[in-house]
């Protein structure tokens, strides 16, 4: 089973609003990261939030976490076009990260 | 922080063919992560080093599949003989583990074509 599944798949919204990815997943966790990944680049991380925390911020991005529902949330406060992108959450059950297949962001100016 | 290095950033190969992928981790971090990116399959990760020791390699796809790293600076993950469904970006990630924090390092990748 697929650990770390995000929805929507695709999300196309216009710069200026807010835009919310989520992410289930299965297995207990120490700790939930999102990710962003540019077209043609590599994963850059965006914002860890440990499994005894229930809300994280940075910048324009704010994350939730319900380990009681094994779900996380991601927001991202007044888009830009260069918001773009595909975001993945990956969950740390140990020394390895286990990926969703992503969100497909896509910022109209 | 030069980050981590991959090379080749294009590979075109023959089905057959060896090939030899390149990892420069970023200095001082001691864990690497070898990850396969397809559309059909998403991220995969296929095996991991830590401290230079293979960790856990059981998302290497099949014997044609093999990775090493002779040093905490250098890894290779080679193809041998390749298959056009070996297609796919392969990125190649580093980190410094510590307990409950585990934020991974990306390189640029390695888009793959197998003919």
């Amino acid at each position: 089973s697929q650990q770390g599944e995000e929805d929507p798949q695709a999300l196309s919204i216009q710069e200026g609003e807010n835009a919310t990815m989520n992410c289930s997943y299965k297995t207990s966790i120490n700790n939930l990261q999102w990710y962003r990944q540019n077209s043609g680049r590599g994963l850059v991380h965006l914002i860890l939030i440990r499994s005894n925390e229930r809300e994280k911020h940075s910048g324009r991005l704010r994350v939730t976490l319900d380990t009681s529902k094994k779900s996380s949330s991601l927001l991202i406060t007044a888009s830009r076009a260069a918001d773009t992108a595909s975001y993945f959450c990956a969950t740390d059950s140990g020394s390895r990260l286990t990926f969703g297949e992503g969100t497909q962001l896509t910022v109209n100016p | 922080d030069a980050g981590v290095i991959q090379s080749p950033r294009h590979e075109v190969t023959e089905m057959g063919q060896e090939v030899t992928l390149r990892c420069k981790p970023i200095s001082g971090h001691n864990s690497l992560f070898w990850y396969r990116q397809t559309m059909m399959r998403g991220l995969e990760l296929l095996i991991y080093f830590n401290n230079n020791v293979p960790i856990d390699d059981s998302g290497m796809p099949e014997d044609r599949f093999s990775a090493k790293m002779p040093n905490a600076s250098f890894s290779t993950l080679k193809i041998q003989p390749s298959e056009p469904r070996d297609s796919a970006v392969y990125f190649c990630a580093s980190n410094l583990l510590a307990a409950g924090y585990n934020e991974q390092f990306f390189g640029p990748g390695t888009r793959l074509t197998v003919l």
